[in-house]
């Protein structure tokens, strides 16, 4: 079965320092990767796809499958950053999306 | 406005009484899915559907039941034998692969409290 792991449930950073949120995937084939946030009473929504390789604001995120992660980067963190993160491979067989516990991200003045 | 619309908000149920959750969506997705969202543990899948008058268990169905009748509803009923219902439930659909999937539309979410 595909499992993904998110390690970090809360990760806290300054203002204008680097973030990674770390995702590594357990999974058969090639999946498709996802990014979701979710802002403070806000819906659940997408944030990147790895099969676009777009970055989406400021965020990036590049799949490495020697290492089966799919990290989500951000050279310099803004407050408005502050949310949760869940990374989400895809079955592309049965369309469904199987999502980590996620990452709360905090940014501090 | 294209999107998808979950109701209730929030929801009052007393143990041993079966509720049912509305999900409908206007965005011609052919997939629907059912999530339950826990803190510290994610989002679960519950059930989930790719086409009308068929749907799929997820991880965690034992005490759920859906129906899909029609494209744009996909109702939850979470019965009296679900041991833990309370939870926050998140409905989603998507383009099937090969239709220009760009990833789930989310609902709004449900905060079910059992009383």
């Amino acid at each position: 079965a595909q499992r993904v792991t998110q390690p970090e449930k809360l990760l806290s950073v300054f203002k204008g320092a680097p973030v990674e949120l770390k995702c590594n995937y357990s999974y058969s084939g090639s999946p498709e990767l996802f990014w979701y946030v979710q802002y403070s009473r806000q819906r659940l929504q997408l944030l990147l796809r790895h099969i676009s390789r777009e970055s989406i604001k400021g965020f990036t995120a590049d799949l490495n499958k020697g290492e089966t992660s799919f990290h989500l980067k951000k050279p310099f963190a803004q407050e408005e950053d502050s949310a949760m993160y869940y990374c989400a491979p895809l079955d592309g067989t049965a369309s469904k999306l199987t999502f980590g516990t996620g990452t709360r991200l905090q940014v501090t003045l | 406005d294209g999107g998808i619309t979950q109701s209730p908000k929030y929801l009052f149920r007393k143990e041993g009484q079966n509720v049912t959750l509305s999900c409908e969506q206007n965005l011609n997705h052919d997939a629907m899915y059912w999530y339950r969202q826990d803190p510290g543990q994610g989002l679960r899948l519950i059930y989930y559907s790719q086409i009308v008058n068929d749907f799929q268990k997820g991880d965690i169905a034992e005490g759920y039941s859906v129906s899909r009748e029609k494209k744009e509803s996909f109702p939850l009923t979470v019965t009296s034998a679900q041991k833990n219902p309370t939870a926050f439930y998140l409905c989603a659909s998507s383009s099937l692969p090969g239709q220009g999937s760009s990833g789930y539309t989310f609902g709004s979410g449900t905060r079910l409290t059992v009383v």
